[in-house]
């Protein structure tokens, strides 16, 4: 079956410093990888996406790396600031489906 | 810019009782996705319209069911409400279009006592 998780459930960083959130997934078939930030009560807000043909993409502040031979997903925050403390998802979606999300991880930024 | 509206953003039912949750999808988007999330959980997919039709379904319970309507607002209705549906309850929605981005809603929290 298809599935997303995570390697480390929670991450604490020191205000400036850059944060790494890593993922595995099973599904070799999807098409995109997404990063979902969640704040506490709120909905998951999409952060940055990045296609199963690119290993690469840049945001504003974010970075996603996509490994597809060891299926591995990252996602690196530079800079991380107070407001980047919230639960991040990793998703995988194909073209035409659902978003399936993996256990989150909690990221506390001290300041 | 809008986004998916869903309301009652809290209700609180008793054990037996029926819930319906509402979902306002984001102008244009025809497709819509209910997910519910338990505490600490990752969100779980329930159920999703394109078009007004069914077009896939998770693990939603049969005393679960949805509809998408004209106007392409959606709603859940769950029935029998048990302890264990307390919960929060998304909505997202689309454009079904490959690489379209699905935004979430804030969801709406049931709590079942």
């Amino acid at each position: 079956g298809e599935s997303v998780g995570l390697h480390l459930p929670t991450l604490s960083v020191q205000e400036g410093d850059n944060s790494i959130i890593n993922c595995a997934y099973s599904n070799s078939a999807s098409d995109y990888f997404i990063w979902y930030k969640q704040e506490s009560g709120k909905g998951p807000q999409f952060i940055i996406d990045i296609r199963s043909n690119m290993d690469k993409r840049q945001g504003q502040r974010v970075t996603v790396l996509l490994n597809k031979t060891v299926k591995h997903l990252s996602l690196q925050i530079a800079a991380t600031q107070p407001g980047d403390s919230a639960v991040y998802f990793c998703a995988q979606k194909t073209s035409y489906d659902k978003v399936i999300f993996g256990p989150g991880t909690s990221l506390s930024v001290i300041p | 810019a809008a986004g998916v509206i869903q309301s009652p953003r809290h209700l609180i039912k008793e054990k037996r009782e029926t819930a319906t949750l509402k979902c306002y999808p984001i102008p244009r988007h025809d497709t819509v996705y209910w997910y519910q999330q338990g505490p600490g959980q990752d969100p779980q997919f329930l159920i999703s319209f394109y078009e007004k039709m069914q077009s896939d379904k998770g693990s939603i319970p049969d005393r679960f069911s949805a509809q998408q309507f004209s106007d392409y607002h959606s709603e859940l209705n769950m029935s029998s409400l048990e302890l264990g549906d307390s919960a929060l309850y998304f909505c997202a929605s689309t454009l079904l279009r490959p690489g379209n981005t699905i935004y979430f809603g804030e969801g709406s929290w049931l709590t079942v006592v």
